[in-house]
């Protein structure tokens, strides 16, 4: 069965850097694109990045555009998030999520890991 | 960027109701939407998308509908295991969220 598996959150301090990552099993990885999404405790849902199925190109919330990078290693299954210069809106728990379609990205997402709470905070 | 907007913000209902929930996008979007369920503490779960296709294994009593701008998800018999907040989703470009639809038991 599908299985998406995130890590690397926690407390931070404005402005420094943290690196997530979500290990994915039960699919071929290397098939799909797959997307980072944040949700604000109590709060709505934010798309935050995107890379294709091999990396090929990536896409990011203006919110988030310079100062996040997103990539992947499909050796590992792995997909990682570099979060820089962090602030306290970025506070949030992150979900890798993978998406629908083969290849190339459809945007809209099947399968979700159970995230990983960063906060923010001096 | 496209915007995103749902009412009810929140719905008060009890099980056997049928509800409705409105989703509307600031510019036309086609039928490239979907539809998630989110319980507390749990990933979002996707339920319908190209607006109207019921994703495998979601019961019959969700269905989607709409396009352009308007889109309505509705439950035909509320079950206990409905109550949840709805999100309303464009994928016409990049992705948005709507704020969210509260489904509590009256």
């Amino acid at each position: 069965q599908v299985q998406l598996v995130e890590s690397g959150g926690g407390v931070v301090q404005p402005g420094r850097s943290l690196r997530l990552s979500c290990t994915a099993s039960g699919f071929s990885f290397s098939f799909y694109a797959m997307h980072w999404v944040r949700q604000v405790s109590g709060k709505g849902l934010e798309w935050v990045a995107v890379i294709w199925h091999d990396g090929s190109e990536k896409y990011y919330a203006d919110s988030v555009k310079g100062r996040f990078t997103i990539s992947r290693d499909n050796s590992k299954n792995t997909l990682h998030l570099q979060m820089s210069s962090l602030r306290a809106e970025d506070t949030a728990v992150y979900y890798c999520a993978r998406d629908q379609r083969l290849w190339r990205p459809a945007y809209y997402f099947d399968y979700w890991g159970q995230g990983t709470l960063v906060t923010v905070s001096s | 960027d496209i915007q995103m907007t749902q009412s009810p913000s929140t719905l008060s209902a009890s099980v056997g109701d049928r509800v409705t929930i409105t989703c509307r996008a600031s510019q036309t979007i086609n039928i490239w939407l979907a539809w998630y369920q989110q319980k507390p503490g749990k990933a979002p779960k996707l339920l319908i998308s190209q607006a109207s296709t019921l994703e495998s294994g979601v019961p019959s009593r969700f269905s989607g509908s709409g396009s352009g701008t308007e889109f309505t998800l509705t439950v035909s018999s509320l079950q206990p295991d409905d109550f949840a907040t709805y999100y309303c989703q464009q994928y016409n470009s990049y992705s948005t969220f709507g704020p969210g639809t509260k489904v509590e038991i009256k």
